[in-house]
């Protein structure tokens, strides 16, 4: 069964600083991961897909990386802002076949809050 | 294009009824997944359809329940609801292996 273990559960900092959110997965299995952003209230939105067969992906000031071998992918925020505050998820995807098709395993998310 | 969309926004049911959520994926989308977000957690698979047949189920009662139609909107069913049953109902869809796309969701309170 996939587990997916986010670190740390919150997260505070003030404005400018880059940091890391961590996310593990126990199968190594997987078709691909996604990052997920979530505001308070509200449905996820999608922030970057990484295939199983890529080390990376990036978009803006956002970078995800994957080692599928170990089981971890990081996502890398530079230079945050307050409107970066929100519930950061990531969620794996197994190889496709069988019942789980389609299925996301998801983390419990990390609470990053960015003061000014 | 419009993004997955969800109806109804917010309700409320009493324990025992059964309630009806609606999904309209992305255009284009052929692969409709429920999700039940309870707070403070990451959300849980309940069903995944793809051309109308079901692909995955998750570990959830027979009280839940889902379809989806030949326009590939889906709709999940829930009877006998429970108060543990209060949650926010996710709906996302997706092109084959590709990215996942959630709506806005569907939050349920049962008292």
């Amino acid at each position: 069964k996939q587990e997916v273990t986010q670190i740390p559960a919150a997260l505070s900092v003030p404005e400018g600083e880059n940091l890391v959110l961590n996310c593990s997965f126990t199968d190594s299995a997987i078709y691909n991961l996604q990052w997920f952003r979530q505001d308070p209230g509200k449905g996820l939105t999608s922030l970057l897909l990484i295939q199983s067969s890529q080390r990376e992906q990036t978009s803006g000031r956002l970078n995800a990386s994957l080692d599928k071998s170990s089981g971890r992918s990081t996502l890398y925020i530079a230079a945050s802002q307050p409107g970066d505050s929100a519930t950061y998820l990531c969620a794996v995807r197994p190889i496709p076949g069988g019942t789980s098709y389609g299925k996301l395993t998801f983390g419990q998310g990390t609470i990053l809050t960015v003061h000014p | 294009d419009a993004g997955v969309t969800q109806s109804p926004t917010h309700l409320i049911k009493t324990r025992g009824q059964q309630v009806t959520l609606r999904c309209s994926p992305i255009s284009g989308h052929k692969s409709v997944s429920w999700y039940q977000q309870v707070l403070g957690q990451g959300p849980q698979f309940i069903f995944q359809y793809y051309e109308k047949e079901e692909r995955g189920r998750g570990n959830f009662p027979d009280r839940f329940s889902a379809r989806q139609f030949p326009n590939y909107s889906s709709e999940l069913n829930v009877n006998a609801l429970l108060l543990g049953d209060s949650a926010l109902y996710l709906c996302a869809s997706s092109s084959s292996g590709n990215t996942i796309y959630f709506g806005e969701g569907s939050w349920l309170t049962v008292v």
